[in-house]
């Protein structure tokens, strides 16, 4: 069965602080991973996007990383804010079943001041 | 640009009765699709929709029915509201993963979600 786990479950940090959030996946065969960010009451937004081929991607403090032969991802968010204060969803699609995609349980990040 | 629209935002039902959460995209998407999001838990998929006129099961389709008859509509009704169904609902559309100049991305695009009470 596809699967697609995130941890921490939620992660407290202090504003301007680093960060890193993971995600092991085992959907096969592989066509894509995103990162969305989801605001508290809020529909989810995508922050990036990486294929077999890419290795690293960013998007402004957001930098998601892929390793696709251990099948993790990570999400780095530098010098946080109050506003990354959000659910992370790492979402992986499978190279098959036409626009199915498996979705992991989320990070919860708090950003404190 | 509105993207995808979704109504109501808020909606509280009895358990027994019906209703319909509607979704609506003006990106000319072929992909639409519908997830429920409760407490803890990841998205779920519901049902899905790869075209007009075309609907497919998801992951939990049990007491929701789906139909497409436009590309931009793709209403999810309740025929017989449960308490299980107290849920947080998202539509999303997408295109079709192998038509975006040849990558393979499928980025979904979601609605604000619709907070459903079954008492």
């Amino acid at each position: 069965k596809n699967q697609v786990e995130q941890s921490p479950q939620s992660l407290i940090i202090l504003e301007g602080k680093n960060c890193t959030l993971q995600c092991n996946y085992t959907v096969s065969p592989f066509s894509n991973l995103r990162w969305y960010k989801q605001d508290t009451g809020r529909g989810p937004v995508s922050l990036t996007i990486m294929t077999f081929s890419e290795n690293t991607k960013s998007n402004g403090r957001y930098t998601a990383t892929l390793d696709a032969d251990t099948k993790q991802s990570s999400l780095h968010i530098t010098a946080s804010q109050l506003s990354d204060s959000a659910s992370y969803i790492c979402v992986v699609r499978a190279n098959t079943n036409a626009g199915k995609s498996t979705f992991g349980d989320g990070t919860t990040l708090t950003v404190k001041p | 640009n509105a993207g995808v629209t979704q109504t109501p935002k808020f909606q509280v039902l009895k358990t027994g009765q019906s209703m319909t959460l509607q979704c609506a995209q003006d990106m000319n998407h072929e992909y639409m699709s519908w997830y429920r999001q409760d407490p803890g838990m990841g998205l779920r998929l519901i049902h899905y929709s790869v075209g007009a006129g075309i609907t497919d099961q998801g992951e939990v389709p049990n007491g929701y029915n789906v139909s497409r008859s436009t590309t931009e509509d793709f209403p999810l009704r309740l025929l017989s509201a449960a308490p299980s169904q107290t849920s947080v609902y998202f539509c999303a559309s997408s295109i079709p993963p192998l038509r975006r100049g040849g990558q393979n991305t499928g980025e979904l695009f979601f609605g604000e979600g619709s907070r459903l009470t079954v008492l």
